[in-house]
């Protein structure tokens, strides 16, 4: 069974920094990109990055770009997020989602494993 | 923030049909990018309900059923149960400057 095991959250004053993981199990992990989603309080589901099987293809959504910086390590299966410069908007469970292909595309890809998420709160 | 409008919120009898709107644009669902659709439950992870539109992963019961057409897609609810009481995330792909994969703003449905 496909499983997604997401640590690292916690309480963090505005500017910080924090590094999240995913434990991934189950599956190739070299076949799938991998994504980080998001989903704040009160509000709907947020993409923040995806990056490909190998590693070579890395996309943000502005929000983060120069702040986070998404990576993988096939020797741990793990996937990885470091947030830096970090804000109350940033406040959120963050989770870790499996991509369907190797490479993440436009037409027809979408998450069809996600991890239970981490809770990352940015609070003074 | 989210590109992708759904309503807050949609309610129903046991047994009843509902159904969840996905309301997007000419740079996403208009420019015929796929739609798919997620279950959350209460303090769980999302699952795949829908994908590609109009298809269900094994093991999700034919109830659930999704549309497309022009703009928007649906998410249809069939003999509404309890255990459907959830949160459902619509996404596609945008393909503006700061597109990339994109949700709708969520939806609580709620079994009276």
């Amino acid at each position: 069974d496909v499983q997604l095991l997401e640590s690292g959250g916690g309480l963090v004053q505005p500017g910080g920094s924090l590094r999240l993981s995913c434990a991934a199990s189950g599956f190739t992990f070299t076949n799938f990109a991998m994504s980080w989603v998001r989903r704040a309080p009160g509000k709907g589901l947020e993409w923040v990055s995806t990056i490909s099987g190998n590693g070579g293809s890395i996309y943000y959504v502005d929000s983060v770009r120069g702040r986070f910086t998404i990576s993988r390590d096939k020797s741990k299966n793990t996937l990885y997020l470091q947030m830096n410069s970090l804000s109350a908007e940033d406040t959120a469970i963050y989770h870790c989602a499996k991509g369907i292909v190797v490479v993440p595309a436009a037409r027809g890809y979408y998450f069809d494993y996600w991890g239970q998420g981490t809770r990352v709160t940015v609070s003074s | 923030q989210s590109v992708l409008t759904q309503p807050p919120s949609v309610s129903g009898a046991p047994g009843q049909r509902v159904a969840i709107s996905c309301t997007g644009s000419s740079s996403n669902i208009g420019a015929d990018y796929d739609v798919h659709w997620y279950q959350q439950l209460p303090g769980t992870a999302p699952k795949l309900l829908i994908y590609g539109n109009n298809n269900r992963p094994s093991g999700v019961p034919d109830r659930f059923s999704g549309s497309k057409s022009g703009t928007s897609a649906s998410l249809a609810i069939t003999g509404l149960q309890a255990e459907d009481e959830a949160d459902y995330h619509c996404q596609s792909y945008d393909n503006s400057l700061n597109g990339f994969y994109v949700f709708g703003t969520g939806t609580q449905v709620t079994v009276l």
